[in-house]
């Protein structure tokens, strides 16, 4: 099994649909993030947590929000889809001072 | 500026061949610094870290220019395996997050 596990693989929404995007991880670290990738602009942070009570914005946090149920289990929701949010997605884990280990990635279709 | 930058090739490199990327950052505060490797509608997979003293790992050398604030990767004897796009990626003292570049597609050609 994948270290950091993301579901679903790939999924297509309509435009103003609420659509959840689960990360889950057996790595036991502490740090988890999502990053959105689009040609061009490399990854972008949405958001990232440093432990279960920690949720921070990051770059591009609007039209996102995160739940961190638990250390292994952070998720990412769109309240309301939007085809500019088409892009891939990345989940990522970390320990202090260590590159990260990232998800296999959520293929984000917005029609 | 952008805080990480990296020139986005491609680069079109023949077999066996060395090639060198550089990654510049713009933050002087940036403490950790990373290179990785991401193939086609995959994952970016952790390729090196990147200290102070530089870092070898077989055909890979990774280096860290302070004054002049970039680092370099260099690929030696390369192998149409090393075809991928190269992400830098680099820190802030004291905060975690870890901001990267745009990438450099390298293909090597047979």
């Amino acid at each position: 099994d994948a270290d950091v596990t993301q579901t679903p693989r790939n999924r297509i929404t309509k435009t103003g649909k609420r659509i959840m995007l689960e990360c889950s991880q057996t790595k036991g670290h502490d740090r988890m993030y999502w990053y959105r990738q689009d040609p061009g602009l490399g990854l972008q942070l949405i958001y990232y947590s440093f432990d279960v009570k920690d949720i921070n914005k990051g770059e591009i946090s609007d039209g996102y929000s995160v739940s961190r149920q638990a250390q292994a289990k952070f998720s990412l929701s769109l309240e309301s889809a939007i085809p500019n949010q088409t892009a891939l997605y990345f989940c990522a884990t970390s320990r202090g001072g260590e590159g990260y280990t990232f998800g296999s990635g959520t293929r984000l279709t917005v029609v | 500026r952008k805080e990480v930058e990296q020139d986005p090739g491609p680069f079109n490199v023949p077999e066996g061949a060395t090639v060198a990327f550089n990654c510049t950052y713009s933050n002087s505060a940036s403490q950790s610094f990373f290179w990785y490797r991401q193939d086609c509608r995959k994952e970016p997979k952790l390729l090196m870290s990147v200290y102070s003293s530089g870092n070898e790992d077989g055909r890979f050398t990774a280096q860290l220019n302070r004054a002049s604030q970039y680092i370099s990767l260099l690929i030696r004897d390369s192998k149409l395996s090393d075809s991928a796009t190269y992400l830098c990626a680099v820190t802030l003292f004291g905060n975690e997050k870890l901001t990267f570049g745009t990438g450099t597609r390298l293909t090597i050609i047979p």
